[in-house]
């Protein structure tokens, strides 16, 4: 089956460092996407991971490690502005239908003054 | 400089009235989705196109269709609508279900069935 846990909500402060957590179980692995979406809006892209590692872009990086079905966002240096809901999201397999994306029910992430 | 275009944004229909949503995209993406969310949960896939190729998800009701007349536009018709079918629906668009290529969303057409 598949599965892609994250936390329900977190909260923060301005200022500070956050690190969302997502662990998948899924029957294949080709790619793992973070998306952000602020409320009522659409997912907009920030990161997508295939291989073991950190990829840092600006003030938000993201991990990968496939051994353990795990992969972090960390969001630096916060702003009001990261409040939002931060979504987990796996590719199993490259290409047809298995090449969709299966979504985490999201991170609703609070940044406090 | 729009790219994945979603009309209406707000839309209300009555119980069991069918209902049309609209989706164009100016990325000239071979894929085209159309996901239903509801509050605080994750996007649930209903279809999705590549070029002409209509993929059914297989838990997707038969009171949804979708059209894509061509490479821009794709439509989502809801054939009667019930009160568990208000929901964000998401439109998206990628190059292709592979790789690194990423889903671009529209802003979403919030559906409210009275």
């Amino acid at each position: 089956g598949q599965n892609i846990d994250q936390p329900t909500e977190m909260t923060a402060t301005e200022g500070a460092i956050v690190q969302i957590n997502c662990t998948y179980q899924t029957s294949g692995f080709n790619g793992l996407f973070w998306y952000q979406q602020h409320a009522g809006e659409a997912p907009t892209f920030l990161s997508y991971n295939v291989l073991d590692g950190l990829e840092e872009k600006g003030r938000f990086s993201s991990f990968l490690s496939r051994s353990k079905g795990y992969s972090y966002l960390l969001l630096k240096e916060l702003q009001m502005k990261d409040s939002a809901s931060y979504l987990c999201a796996v590719r199993e397999e490259d290409g047809g239908s298995q090449g969709n994306l299966i979504f985490g029910k999201g991170t609703k992430l609070s940044v406090k003054p | 400089d729009a790219m994945v275009i979603q009309n209406p944004r707000y839309q209300v229909t009555q119980f069991g009235k069918p209902v049309t949503l609209s989706c164009s995209q100016t990325l000239n993406h071979n894929v085209m989705y159309w996901y239903q969310q509801k509050s605080s949960q994750a996007p649930k896939l209903l279809f999705h196109y590549y070029d002409k190729d209509f993929n059914n998800e297989a838990d997707t009701p038969d009171n949804f269709q979708s059209r894509r007349p061509n490479t821009s536009f794709c439509f989502l018709d809801i054939r009667s609508p019930g009160l568990g079918d208000a929901a964000m629906y998401l439109c998206a668009t990628s190059r292709a279900p592979s790789g690194s290529n990423e889903q671009y969303f529209g802003p979403g057409t919030r559906l409210t069935v009275t």
